[in-house]
């Protein structure tokens, strides 16, 4: 079964890029949308935006002018990249699989990474 | 954006409770997916295309609704149910998530 596992610095200094790597495996990355997620400590859940295996994209617009997400299907790894970032970007990042065709769900999730953002 | 309003946003419940969260879209969804998340830990897909049980939940789980409202109903609370639950649209972009509801032992 797919696994996804999140990695990237766990504190990142306000104003500077937030980068974060997803490696899939159990399961090709091939033919399906990949999502990143993030959760505030203690709040909900954001969406940030899905990418396709062929590099196609959908982001939040809430963020889109701060992200850039792109796909490695060599590597069966996708990324996220969040710029000038500050305190309010401080959350738990976790990489999903976008299941189903028409109707689309996430799952499975990975375990999440926290980023701090803090000088 | 259609936002997602869940009720209650929390509540208190005893085992073998039977337990209904609802959520509410701004505008005509057709269907949404329920999520479980416990301290600490990932979301866990719960219910997918509102009334689809994931392989491996128990069936004292469900869901149902259409259009603007939807339900998720734990039959008979068990311990380990206690967690926070989300509704999420995936209709229209940007996908959004309800603010989650709390589940906690009475």
């Amino acid at each position: 079964q797919v696994q996804l596992q999140e990695s990237g610095p766990g504190l990142v200094k306000p104003s500077e890029t937030l980068s974060l790597t997803c490696t899939v495996s159990g399961g090709s990355i091939s033919n399906y949308y990949w999502s990143w997620i993030r959760q505030p400590p203690g709040k909900g859940l954001e969406w940030i935006g899905n990418i396709y295996d062929s590099g196609n994209t959908d982001y939040n617009p809430s963020l889109k002018s701060r992200v850039i997400m792109s796909v490695s299907t060599s590597k069966s790894q996708f990324s996220l990249r969040l710029s000038s970032v500050t305190a309010a970007d401080t959350a738990v990042y976790y990489c999903v699989k976008v299941a189903g065709r028409h109707l689309k769900w996430f799952d499975p999730w990975g375990q999440g990474t926290l980023v701090t953002v803090s000088s | 954006d259609i936002q997602m309003t869940q009720s209650p946003s929390s509540l208190s419940a005893s085992v073998g409770d039977r337990v209904t969260i609802t959520c509410r879209a701004t505008q005509s969804i057709t269907y949404l997916n329920w999520y479980q998340q416990k301290p600490g830990k990932a979301p866990k897909l719960l219910i997918y295309a509102a009334s689809n049980l994931q392989g491996g939940v128990p069936s004292r789980f469900s869901g149902s609704g259409s259009g603007t409202d939807f339900s998720l109903t734990i039959s008979s609370l068990q311990s380990e149910d206690f967690a926070t639950y989300y509704c999420q649209q995936s209709y229209s972009s940007p996908w959004t998530f309800g603010q989650g509801t709390k589940v906690e032992i009475k």
